[in-house]
This record gives C-alpha cells, sequence and structure tokens, in this order.
C-alpha cells in the first residue's frame, strides 16, 4: 500500500527552538494534511494544503506543499511545553471514495524541556 | 471537545471474543471513517460510510465488519479477537463523501487479552 516517510521520528528541543519535519512519498498526492495528537487524544487538524508549491500559516506553524506534489514540511517556530505531542502527515490521493482516506505517516515525537 | 462521541473509551476482553465499538458523528456530518492505531502499523485506514451506504475500504480484515444506521451513528464490529487486533480505533467524521475537514473521534482503547 502507499506510505508515507516521515522524519524525524522524534525531537527533544529547548523551548523557544524552531522545530522542523518532514514527510515524503513516492506518490502523488491531491492535499498534504498536519496533524497533532495528544495521550488519550485523537488527531488534530493543524494545517491542510491544497495545492502544489501552497505555503499556510496556523499561528507559530507554517505548512508547505510541495511543488511535486510528493512532500511536505511542517516548522514550529519559537515553541513553547504545549508543543509536545505527535505530530502526523496525511495525504490524500484525491477525493471521495477510496482516494479521499487518509494515509498517515508513522509520526514526530516531539518534546519540549522548558 | 472535537463533536465526535466513541464509546467506550477503553475496552479489554478475551481472545475468540466479539466487540462493538460505537461512534457518533459531528452534528450535520453525513460520512464517517474507522480508523486503526497500533505502534508497528500507525494509523489505518479501515472503513468509509456516507449516509449508510459503505463508500470505501481500506486495510479492515474480514473478522470486522461496520455499518452506519439511519440516525448516521456507525458501529465497528470486531470479532474471533487476537492478541494482534489491540489497539487504538478512531472514528472520524466528515460532512460530505469527499474526504474534506476530518473530525477524530478521542478512539476506544481496545486491550486484547
Amino acid at each position: 500500500g502507499q506510505q508515507l516517510n516521515q522524519s524525524p521520528q522524534s525531537m527533544f528541543i529547548q523551548e523557544g527552538e524552531d522545530v522542523s519535519m518532514n514527510c515524503t512519498s513516492s506518490s502523488i498526492f491531491n492535499t498534504w494534511l498536519w496533524y497533532k495528537q495528544e495521550p488519550g487524544e485523537g488527531p488534530v487538524l493543524l494545517i491542510a494544503l491544497y495545492k502544489a508549491g501552497e505555503l499556510t500559516s496556523n499561528g507559530r506553524l507554517t505548512a508547505q506543499f510541495g511543488i511535486t506534489r510528493k512532500d511536505s514540511f511542517l516548522n514550529i517556530s519559537a515553541s513553547i511545553p504545549s508543543d509536545v505531542g505527535i505530530y502526523f502527515c496525511a495525504g490524500q490521493l484525491g477525493y471521495g471514495g477510496s482516494q479521499g482516506n487518509l494515509i498517515f505517516g508513522k509520526g514526530t515525537k516531539l518534546s519540549v524541556k522548558p | 471537545d472535537s463533536g465526535v462521541t466513541q464509546t467506550p473509551k477503553h475496552l479489554i476482553t478475551a481472545t475468540g471474543q466479539r466487540v462493538t465499538l460505537r461512534c457518533s458523528p459531528r452534528s450535520g456530518d453525513l460520512s464517517v471513517y474507522w480508523y486503526q492505531q497500533s505502534l508497528d502499523q500507525g494509523l489505518q485506514f479501515l472503513i468509509q460510510y456516507y449516509n449508510g451506504e459503505e463508500r470505501a475500504k481500506g486495510n479492515i480484515l474480514e473478522r470486522f465488519s461496520a455499518q452506519q444506521f439511519p440516525d448516521l451513528h456507525s458501529e465497528l464490529n470486531l470479532s474471533s479477537l487476537e492478541l494482534g487486533d489491540s489497539a487504538l480505533y478512531f472514528c472520524a467524521s466528515s460532512a460530505t463523501d469527499r474526504g474534506y475537514g476530518y473530525t477524530f473521534g478521542s478512539g476506544t482503547r481496545l486491550t486484547v487479552v
């Protein structure tokens, strides 16, 4: 099946540092999404990207849809302790039916030291 | 609160048993998606229903089945349970069948002993 390669697997950073993570795929995606999951909760959508080259921000978070449509990155600026969690990238091959389900990366576990 | 309600939150059962997981979508959402999250496989799509009809199937075992009822709530039935079925099971909902704007519930943690 389709796979997304997400890196790094984990990060341990100091509060105030910037964070960068990315996802790559051998397939072309129509949509890239970034989710955050905290313990005991489901994934929460952070940013959705719908066009190649699109750069979108949500507060201190910035994500880009790669030009080749096979990759995406997420940056977090000036990290704070509440950024702790697991960040997932997800892609959609198309819209509707089997194309619309999400294919997830394995996640990046972020730890922030105050 | 995401608006997607899953029950129960935790479930412990023995191998060979059958369980039913329940999901109520966000008000107004017609699509329900089921995902399984395990340590080794990550988040995997299982099945999608839209307004009562099955729309897409992913890596769902034959021992698993689902349905969506007229009131739009959905149930995921897992039978002949094996140790390897232990996982978090998430339900997500969206307004259409196009896959936009997923909202996930908090999940059901299934432990098979």
